[in-house]
């Protein structure tokens, strides 16, 4: 089975910019999750969607947002980027959102 | 959010030795488990735990639920290069954080040959 697939895997952008970022989750599995991971904050819960809607937010401005389609791929996009949204960004699914997560190998993100 | 307390955060070892960590946390949590991360990568899951008190192991590693469920454990033994990484314990309350892990800061291992 292979395993969740996280599009691109670099990404270099400016301050002002917007990013859209793009996860395929592991066949099957309907739950997907993103995480934001940082030196200095470690990992971060976003968000978390299933079926297509979000059922869960974490604790970021309303520039961080997100969606499911209906084969349960999800985009995550960032607008008005800002120097510090310069992050791996991870995505990870389950099948129902259980807590068992199985990672992507994340999009770095550089804002310049 | 619940905050998770990891320790070490760095450890440097010689192959063969073993390897202890733990992760605290200020509530109840449901489910700990244990990644580790490569550089690069993103987490790879090695044991999932459920119960207080449970004991799992995953070849040279082992791991426990705390039987005050706020606390967990994990063991290596016999290190050896490939075992070098981050490793992260994360914890769920799972009934009203579906889909959400907290994370601890991680702990970054370093084995000599």
């Amino acid at each position: 089975k292979a395993g969740v697939t996280q599009t691109p895997r670099y990404l270099i952008k400016t301050r002002g910019q917007q990013v859209t970022l793009s996860c395929s989750p592991i066949s099957g599995h309907r739950s997907v999750s993103w995480y934001q991971q940082t030196p200095g904050q470690g990992l971060q819960f976003l968000f978390e969607y299933f079926s297509e809607t979000q059922r869960n937010k974490g604790n970021f401005p309303g520039r961080f947002s997100g969606r499911q389609f209906s084969n349960s791929r999800s985009e995550m996009n960032v607008s008005t980027l800002e120097l510090g949204d310069s992050a791996l960004y991870l995505c990870a699914s389950t099948p129902t959102g259980n807590e068992k997560l199985f990672f992507g190998s994340g999009t770095q993100l550089s804002v310049l | 959010g619940q905050q998770l307390n990891q320790s070490p955060q760095s450890m440097f070892i010689q192959e063969g030795e073993d390897v202890s960590m733990n992760c605290t946390s200020s509530s109840i949590f449901n489910t700990w488990l244990w990644y580790k991360q490569d550089p690069g990568e993103g987490p790879v899951l090695l044991i999932a735990l459920y119960k207080a008190g449970e004991l799992t192991s995953n070849g040279r590693l082992t791991a426990q639920f705390g039987i005050t469920r706020k606390d967990s454990f994990l063991n290596i033994s016999a290190s050896i290069p490939s075992d070098v990484g981050i490793y992260f314990c994360a914890g769920s309350d799972r009934g009203s954080t579906l889909g959400r892990l907290y994370f601890g800061r991680g702990t970054q291992l370093t084995v000599w040959p």
